[in-house]
């Protein structure tokens, strides 16, 4: 079973929309940590949250917000008024504490947002 | 030079070369990670280096070797591959190998395999 679902393949927005990106997990474990990952064409990943299980607050970092919602094993993603500079892959991404296998990072399949001018 | 660098940025290889792959991280990390990036599919964790020990090898084939010779450099050697190994192949970096540590990662190297 897939452990982090991005329904959503691709999005195409206009400029200045909001946009939000879906992402829902699937764990046991009590504590994990859950993460969003940006890739612009270069390829290059570049970290843009983290957020631990016990903590519920929604986060706003500039036009970046995240809502975390246990009840919905849910961690979605706004981009409000969004920008061409947007243009990405976005993917979501679940941390647990494997007792065997120590720690392993599951990444979403990603959705790539398309924001025209 | 920052954050987490990879050399060569683009590769083509036949099936039959010998060829490696680099990485080098500025971030003082202890843990390295090397990732497959294909089309369509989820980022793949290849293997995973804590404190130059490689902690987990994912049902890799023997045609991918790593190497962690030190803290700061991994080497992926490559030799007899075949085209569907052509990917992405990402590397990165994280304070430690735990789960609440985000992972830095770098530009990735563009494989092909002709």
């Amino acid at each position: 079973a897939q452990k982090v679902t991005q329904a959503q393949t691709e999005i195409s927005v206009v400029e200045k929309e909001d946009v939000t990106l879906d992402c829902v997990y699937e764990t046991r474990d009590t504590t994990y940590y859950l993460f969003w990952y940006k890739q612009p064409p270069s390829g290059e990943l570049v970290f843009l949250i983290r957020r631990n299980s016990f903590d519920e607050q929604n986060e706003i970092s500039g036009r970046y917000s995240w809502n975390f919602q246990k009840s919905t094993s849910s961690f979605n993603f706004t981009i409000t008024a969004s920008q061409v500079v947007d243009s990405a892959v976005y993917f979501c991404a679940l941390s647990e504490v494997d007792q065997q296998a120590g720690t392993a990072l599951i990444f979403g399949k990603g959705t790539t947002l398309s924001v025209s001018s | 030079e920052t954050g987490v660098t990879q050399t060569p940025r683009h590769l083509v290889m036949g099936m039959t070369n010998k060829k490696s792959l680099k990485c080098e991280q500025h971030l003082g990390h202890n843990a390295m990670y090397w990732y497959k990036q294909s089309a369509k599919k989820p980022l793949e964790l290849m293997f995973v280096y804590s404190l130059e020990e490689r902690v987990e090898n994912n049902s890799v084939p023997s045609r991918f070797s790593p190497e962690c010779p030190n803290s700061s450099h991994l080497f992926l050697h490559l030799h007899t591959l075949q085209p569907e190994d052509s990917a992405l192949y990402l590397c990165a970096s994280s304070l430690a190998h735990l789960a609440n540590y985000e992972q830095y990662f770098g530009p990735g190297t563009r494989l092909t395999v002709t």
